[in-house]
């Protein structure tokens, strides 16, 4: 059973279009996250929920909307999508917002090319 | 959080010990070394982490320096598989803020 999934893997569109990418982790992991890794192989955060509450948000544009549902979905809605926005964004999860000692686990990304 | 110094990459040959080091001469008493992997196209791993004492588990072991101020990921035998991008990250464990903060790390290139 995969612990973090996201969907899709792989995401193509055009400039303008608004998008969606979904994650869902069957861990009982009281928060989750998103993080962008660019070009450069970077990885940054972008946002954090603690069950299903907003915890960190790291100045991301507001095109960028999280959704959590309930805590063990964490969507990333993403708002007239521009040529910057190409990227891989894993999604991930934690036991708590406090940082547990076993870490985070990863979803496996998934990688957005906007042309 | 402390800042981390990792050299961009390192080559071993497959079956021998690969030893990738990391620099956090800022780190404070209370922020434990945690390292983290991410093999091509995958999401980043988890593969240890340690205080002051040294670890193992079953991927790798962790040397921490008396100081603190250093530290050596350790993969005992290489395989092809272990060819990834290894991040050292140093933070409190029960920080607020709950987020990783991800430096360059280390491409570490595992040959047959």
């Amino acid at each position: 059973d995969t612990a973090v999934s996201q969907t899709p893997k792989y995401l193509v569109t055009q400039m303008g279009n608004d998008k969606s990418i979904k994650c869902e982790q069957n861990l009982g992991h009281d928060t989750m996250y998103w993080y962008k890794q660019d070009s450069k192989k970077f990885l940054k955060i972008m946002f954090s929920y603690n069950n299903k509450e907003l915890i960190i948000n790291e100045t991301v544009p507001n095109r960028f909307s999280p959704k959590s549902p309930d805590k063990a979905h964490l969507n990333l809605h993403i708002n007239s999508l521009e040529l910057g926005d190409s990227a891989v964004y894993f999604c991930a999860s934690s036991q708590d917002s406090g940082w547990r000692l076993y870490g985070y686990t990863f979803g496996s990304g998934t990688r957005l090319t906007v042309v | 959080d402390a800042k981390t110094t990792q050299p961009p990459s390192m080559d071993c040959a497959e079956g021998r010990a690969a030893n990738l080091p990391c620099n956090h001469s800022t780190i404070s008493g209370n922020e434990y070394v945690y390292w983290y992997r991410q093999i091509h196209s995958q999401g980043p791993q988890y593969i240890i982490h340690g205080l002051k004492n040294n670890e193992t588990n079953e991927m790798a072991s962790l040397i921490i320096t008396e100081d603190r101020k250093s530290s050596t990921l350790i993969l005992p035998h290489a395989t092809l598989r272990d060819t990834a991008v290894y991040y050292c990250i140093v933070r409190v464990p029960s920080s607020n803020t709950g987020k990783l903060i991800f430096g360059q790390g280390t491409t570490l290139q595992v040959k047959p």
